[in-house]
């Protein structure tokens, strides 16, 4: 299996710029997910990144270095619409089952 | 509208009794999922299916049964309710030369 983790709070203030780390542990990885979701709402895909580095998608952006387990998602020129929970999953092969693993979590909240 | 659908929105119901909520979507995705969101916001994947197979999450008790009558629904079946069943289930699509996955609205249900 895998282990996830990422902060479970992080706050910003609108206009800046926020990095949300995870760090993962797995025998057969196959891919780490981004999600964003608003309270009461779906989980929305923002990135996916299965080889080494940063992948650039308007304000936001994801980095991977599966060397080191670890994901970041950058947010800039942060938006009040911004606060909502983002998720890290990562999918994992081995035995065949590709079924992503979903962390817990980081609620970010973006204030004046 | 081209989305994933599920019904119902919000289900109520007793212990002991078996209930089933539909998801459907009409975006030629050939694969679907069950997802189970607890109240403490963490997402686990219960089930993976396409036309060719149904990955079964092992940690998902056998009460739990998906059932797709073809490619564009997957519903899921669940016997004897226990508490510990409350939580939003969320139904997802993808297709599969993607690896981004489109969520339905969530079915939010309270066993009493």
């Amino acid at each position: 299996g895998q282990n996830i983790d990422q902060p479970t709070e992080m706050t910003a203030t609108e206009g800046a710029i926020v990095q949300i780390n995870c760090t993962y542990q797995t025998s057969g990885f196959n891919g780490l997910f981004w999600y964003q979701q608003h309270a009461g709402e779906a989980p929305t895909f923002l990135s996916y990144n299965v080889l080494d580095g940063l992948e650039e998608k308007g304000r936001f952006s994801s980095f991977l270095s599966r060397s080191k387990g670890y994901s970041y998602l950058l947010l800039k020129e942060l938006q009040m619409k911004d606060s909502a929970s983002y998720l890290c999953a990562v999918r994992d092969a081995s035995g065949g089952s590709y079924i992503p693993t979903f962390g817990r979590g980081t609620s970010l909240i973006v204030h004046p | 509208d081209t989305a994933v659908s599920q019904t119902p929105k919000y289900l109520v119901t007793q212990m002991g009794n078996d209930k089933s909520i539909k998801c459907e979507q009409n975006l030629g995705h050939d694969t679907m999922y069950w997802y189970k969101q607890d109240s403490k916001k963490f997402l686990k994947i219960m089930f993976s299916y396409n036309n060719k197979e149904l990955i079964i999450n092992e940690t998902v008790p056998n009460r739990f049964s998906p059932k797709s009558p073809d490619k564009a629904h997957l519903n899921l079946h669940i016997n004897s309710l226990e508490l510990g069943d409350s939580a939003v289930y969320f139904c997802a699509s993808r297709p599969d030369n993607q690896e981004t996955q489109y969520f339905g609205p969530g079915t939010r249900l309270l066993v009493l």
